[in-house]
């Protein structure tokens, strides 16, 4: 149980354009999911995060009309990179949590390349 | 602020040898999480301990966690080639399982 599948696993798009990233839970439903953002041989930072039928919260620094996250249903929650450049390329992961468990589940990332 | 420092960033250990990586923290939190990544992987769940003197194992691992210190501990008992990965511990925020703040990571590698 407790499975979150994240689509694609990897990306390469022109600078300039949109891309968008999916974070599904696919046997449990997530009141919460979370999005991160991990550079090269760097460690993981905390971008937004969302709950289902809301307005994502950002953390500070991170840009809410850049990245654009929606969390539509229980089950599913995207992020979008809007107009992307050659320094948004990282590695993007998602985690969903439910209010019954003790930790947030992982996503097996995305990696993304902007070109 | 909560920050996470964790020592060491570097650890290069022979097979069947033991050691400790150390996970400190700022200000109370009432989850520590620790977790492996393999190379271009996402995170492996290891332990998460959720109490003062809480320790757990799993393996060749242990880890601890002292609340009153606000530090954490992970054992390595042994060492063997296929633990060399990266390994982070994480301290939640505002009491919520998803909202982490990451340590830098201490990258392990297991010399035979």
């Amino acid at each position: 149980g407790a499975v979150v599948s994240q689509h694609p696993s990897r990306v390469i798009c022109k600078s300039g354009t949109s891309v968008k990233i999916e974070c599904r839970s696919l046997d449990f439903q997530a009141t919460t999911m979370f999005w991160y953002r991990q550079f090269p041989k760097q460690s993981l930072m905390l971008m937004a995060t969302s709950n289902e039928g809301s307005k994502a919260t950002y953390e500070q620094g991170v840009e809410k009309d850049k990245f654009l996250i929606n969390h539509a249903s229980l089950t599913l929650s995207t992020l979008t990179v809007t107009s992307a450049h050659p320094e948004d390329s990282s590695f993007y992961i998602c985690s969903a949590a439910t209010g019954l468990s003790t930790e947030a589940f992982f996503g097996q990332g995305t990696r993304l390349t902007v070109v | 602020e909560l920050k996470v420092e964790q020592n060491p960033l570097f650890l290069s250990m022979q097979e069947g040898k033991n050691y400790t990586i150390y996970c400190n923290y700022s200000t109370t939190s009432d989850r520590l999480y620790w977790y492996r990544q393999d190379p271009g992987k996402s995170l492996e769940s290891l332990f998460v301990l959720l109490s003062n003197g809480a320790v757990k194992q799993e393996g060749r691992l242990m880890a601890s966690l002292d609340t009153k210190a606000r530090l954490s501990t992970l054992h390595i008992t042994a060492a063997v080639h296929d633990l060399s990965a990266t390994y982070f511990c994480a301290v939640s925020r505002r009491g919520s399982q998803g909202n982490l703040i990451f340590g830098k990571g201490t990258k392990l590698s297991v010399k035979p």
